[in-house]
């Protein structure tokens, strides 16, 4: 899987939005862009994915730039439970292999 | 359950013992994976299952490490003699199947300390 860059971390007041950015300048046309988050003491969770298109969720949203080469996680009113690291991933669409994690964001939120 | 569940939640064992690491995936996925997360590093991808396809045991540190899945549903990771770099939390995720999304469900893994 491509790499990509994330700062090491964020922070931001609670009921405000958030945008969590990422750098992927080597991605493929095939890459899909994953975002996982992991709150402390847990598994990473599912947040959202994309191609092309930007897509929304119930838990956040994800602009791409035209060039597919960034990409941007959208929280719109972040709460004390976001607080966790959020990892941006390439994955190629049915690739096998495990998701490879950086060391992501760590975002915090201050009440 | 609806989610991913892994056994034991803690395990504390001794250097040179062996131990099993249970993972029950969500009911109808087809694809398993283990990854291990040591102290503040990110995940580290372990072994694939995919069906009753051989594994892809591509991330297995050393031949110390193995992993089964029975009947394409429950898996169990066996370390052997278990060295102190082997203390970490050790996670399991299923997906449905490998074509459609690439999307996988974790579980909250297994945090274990070799004293």
């Amino acid at each position: 899987d491509a790499k990509t860059t994330q700062p090491n971390s964020m922070e931001s007041n609670e009921e405000e939005p958030v945008h969590l950015p990422c750098n992927h300048s080597t991605i493929s046309g095939t890459d899909y862009i994953h975002w996982y988050r992991q709150l402390p003491s847990q598994g990473p969770e599912y947040v959202i994915h994309g191609l092309t298109s930007n897509v929304n969720n119930r838990m956040a949203s994800l602009a791409i730039a035209e060039d597919r080469k960034s990409s941007t996680l959208i929280l719109h009113r972040a709460t004390l439970r976001d607080a966790a690291v959020y990892y941006c991933i390439l994955r190629v669409r049915g690739g096998a292999d495990g998701l490879t994690f950086g060391k992501g964001t760590h975002l915090i939120i201050q009440p | 359950g609806a989610g991913v569940s892994q056994s034991p939640s803690n395990k504390v064992t001794e250097k040179g013992k062996d131990v099993e690491l249970r993972c029950d995936p969500i009911s109808g996925h087809t694809a398993l994976y283990w990854y291990r997360q040591s102290l503040g590093q990110g995940l580290e991808f372990l072994i694939y299952f995919q069906g009753n396809s051989a594994p892809d045991k591509s991330g297995l540190p050393s031949d110390r490490f193995s992993a089964e899945r029975t009947g394409g549903s429950v898996s169990t990771l066996t370390i052997q003699r278990t060295q102190q770099e082997d203390s970490a939390v050790y996670l399991c995720a299923s997906s449905p199947d490998r074509v459609a999304s690439g999307l996988e469900f974790f579980g909250p893994g297994t945090r274990l300390t070799v004293l």
